[in-house]
Order: C-alpha cells, then sequence, then structure tokens
C-alpha cells in the first residue's frame, strides 16, 4: 500500500520568503509528526498531531512556523520569512494510534529545504 | 531529561565484516528501544525494536539486545553487505508520544 508521501522533494527558496511544505500520511494513520533533520544532526522533533488538533507545538522553533492539518489527512508546515538557518530536511512520519509512543513511526522521504 | 546517544560516524567497512554500532540511552522507566534506517534517497523505517529489558530485537541479520544494566542498546551484524550501506537511527519514545533520535550513523560497506 501507499506509504507517507511528502512534496516537494527539493526546494530552493530566497531568505524572506514563505515556504509549504505538505505531507500525506497513510490513509487511516490519526498521528502525524513532523521533524527536522538538520545536517549532520539527529531528529528534531517539530510538532505532533492527533487528528487535525496538535496538542504539543512545543517543539516549533519559533512563530515564523506554523502546521495544520485537514480532514485527519493531509497536513501543511509553513515557514514564513525563511531564514538561512532553517535549511534542513523536513521529515513527516504518521502513526495507526494517537498518543502511543510505542507505535512504529512510519517516516515519508522528506523534503530537502534550502534557503540561499 | 531522555536522551540517546549514537557513536558517530561514518563507519566504513567491507564486506563481510562485522558491524557494531553503538547506543546507550537516559530515561525515565523502561521504555521500548528502536533502530530506525535511512537508506539513500528514501525515509526513516522500522529496522527492528525491543519492548523490555533483556529482549532482543532482530530483522534483516540486524540485532540489538535491551540491556538495562548498561542502558545500551548496540546494533550489531555478523556478516554486512553493500546492502546495508544506510544511515542508523537509535531512538526511544519520550512522554506520550515523543520520540527522541539519535544523531545517526552513517554505514557505507564496501564491494
Amino acid at each position: 500500500g501507499a506509504g507517507v508521501s511528502q512534496s516537494p522533494s527539493n526546494k530552493v527558496t530566497e531568505k524572506g520568503k514563505d515556504v509549504e511544505l505538505r505531507c500525506d500520511p497513510i490513509s487511516g494513520h490519526t498521528a502525524l509528526y513532523w521533524y527536522r533533520q538538520r545536517l549532520g544532526q539527529g531528529l528534531e522533533f517539530l510538532i505532533y498531531f492527533q487528528g487535525n488538533s496538535a496538542p504539543d507545538k512545543s517543539g516549533l522553533p519559533s512563530d515564523r512556523f506554523s502546521a495544520e492539518r485537514t480532514g485527519e489527512s493531509v497536513s501543511t508546515l509553513t515557514i514564513q520569512r525563511t531564514q538561512q538557518e532553517d535549511s534542513a530536511v523536513y521529515l513527516c512520519a504518521s502513526s495507526s494510534r494517537q498518543g502511543a509512543s510505542q507505535e512504529t513511526q512510519y517516516f515519508g522521504p522528506g523534503t530537502r529545504l534550502l534557503v540561499l | 531529561g531522555d536522551s540517546v546517544t549514537q557513536m558517530e560516524g561514518p563507519v566504513t567497512l567491507s564486506e563481510e565484516a562485522f558491524l557494531t554500532i553503538n547506543c546507550t540511552y537516559t530515561a525515565t522507566g523502561y521504555p521500548s528501544l528502536f533502530w530506525y534506517v535511512q537508506y539513500p534517497g528514501e525515509g526513516l523505517q522500522l529496522l527492528l525494536k525491543a519492548t523490555k529489558a533483556d529482549d532482543k530485537g532482530s530483522n534483516k541479520g540486524f540485532e540489538a539486545t535491551y540491556r538495562k544494566e548498561t542502558t545500551s542498546f548496540h546494533l550489531e551484524k555478523g556478516s554486512v553487505q553493500v546492502s546495508d550501506s544506510a544511515v542508523y537511527f537509535c531512538a526511544l519514545p519520550s512522554g506520550t508520544y515523543k520520540y527522541i533520535f539519535g544523531t545517526g550513523t552513517r554505514l557505507k560497506v564496501l564491494a
């Protein structure tokens, strides 16, 4: 069956521009996660969705970052006024049960963002 | 707080060599432990997991044993192949839904 998909796969933008990253989770998965992976670093948790609501936004680095999810399906991560330090791979993951950290997470291939 | 420490890479091995990638953790209680793998151009995927102390997770010839006394979950494989070249991440759940991931260890296997 289809896995988690993300688009675009690569994005190059100029500093100060807004970008929107999309994640399509596995159908029926209620939990959705966004992570950031900077070069040479581990995965950094950004936000978690339980259905369409986000009980934990504590990982978002600044108020330039926002995310939403609709229809308990697709999610978009928006970065406003991008900065060079936003350059990273943004990963999305989904799992079948919400609030269950022991569940396996299924990851998308990521969006590689480069801010010039 | 909870944390994962993973050996730095890259690790370069010849085909059929023995592999160990070290992972140690700090956690409240005894959470499940995971190894994820990221092949070139692909997303992370679960490689194996162990849900309690002394459990051994295994998959595709890889093994890792959950050792409570040393707070470790080292990944091992007796004979690596070129197709094992990837980045490997150790991870543990933290709280209700978060994961904490290690920094990843890149493995390159030469023919």
